[in-house]
């Protein structure tokens, strides 16, 4: 069964500064989905940024961008020029493409702090 | 464009009721699977359905039922409650054609208490 892992139960960064969130995950496929969603305090799960592993390009939208390595199953979130507004808990997620599932995988998340 | 809808938003129980949870997909969406988010976890999948089909299931025991309605609306059954059972059940939708773009559109959740 694939597990997500995120090492990093809370973090602080400092408006329109940089942070980035920890997430690697267990699998023995070789083609699947990870995903970074945002959960603000009104609880509602928003898609952040969407990795396909058989692409080698790293995922970027906007302020946000991805360090997906695959050997080392690990998939890193980058916020930059922090806002306000980015702080959220942030879940790191598997999505196998065997068998048509759309089963996500979450890891437990990590609480994003900005400061201003 | 309405996008998923959950209610009720909060609801408390006592152990061994049974509680229904409900779900209207975002507009033109068919698929529906609902999650349960314990307090401080992330969200775990319960199951999915699709053409009013259970389509797949995670981990989870026979107590917890779903149904699917022609017009793609859900609703989650639990019975027998256990204290367990206290978390966030989140709803999501997606479209189940093509290209499977990954993305699923969350509601707000129904956050259950069990005393």
């Amino acid at each position: 069964a694939q597990t997500v892992t995120q090492s990093q139960p809370e973090m602080s960064v400092q408006e329109a500064e940089t942070v980035t969130l920890s997430c690697t995950y267990d699998t023995s496929e070789s083609d699947y989905y990870l995903f970074w969603y945002k959960q603000p305090p009104s609880r509602q799960m928003i898609l952040v940024i969407r990795q396909e592993a058989y692409k080698q390009q790293n995922a970027t939208e906007n302020r946000f961008s991805v360090n997906f390595q695959k050997a080392a199953k690990s998939f890193s979130l980058k916020i930059s020029d922090s806002q306000l507004g980015d702080a959220a808990m942030y879940f790191c997620a598997y999505r196998s493409v065997q068998g048509g599932s759309e089963k996500l995988v979450f890891g437990k998340g990590t609480k994003l702090t900005v400061n201003p | 464009d309405a996008g998923v809808t959950q209610s009720p938003t909060h609801l408390i129980k006592t152990r061994g009721q049974q509680v229904t949870l409900r779900c209207s997909p975002k507009s033109g969406h068919d698929t529906v699977s609902w999650y349960q988010q314990a307090l401080g976890q992330g969200p775990q999948f319960i199951f999915q359905y699709y053409e009013e089909e259970e389509r797949q299931r995670g981990n989870f025991p026979d107590r917890f039922s779903g149904h699917q309605f022609p017009n793609y609306s859900s609703e989650l059954n639990v019975n027998a409650l256990l204290l367990g059972d206290s978390a966030l059940y989140l709803c999501a939708s997606s479209l189940a054609s093509g290209i499977y773009t990954g993305e699923l559109f969350f509601g707000e959740g129904s956050r259950l208490t069990v005393l």
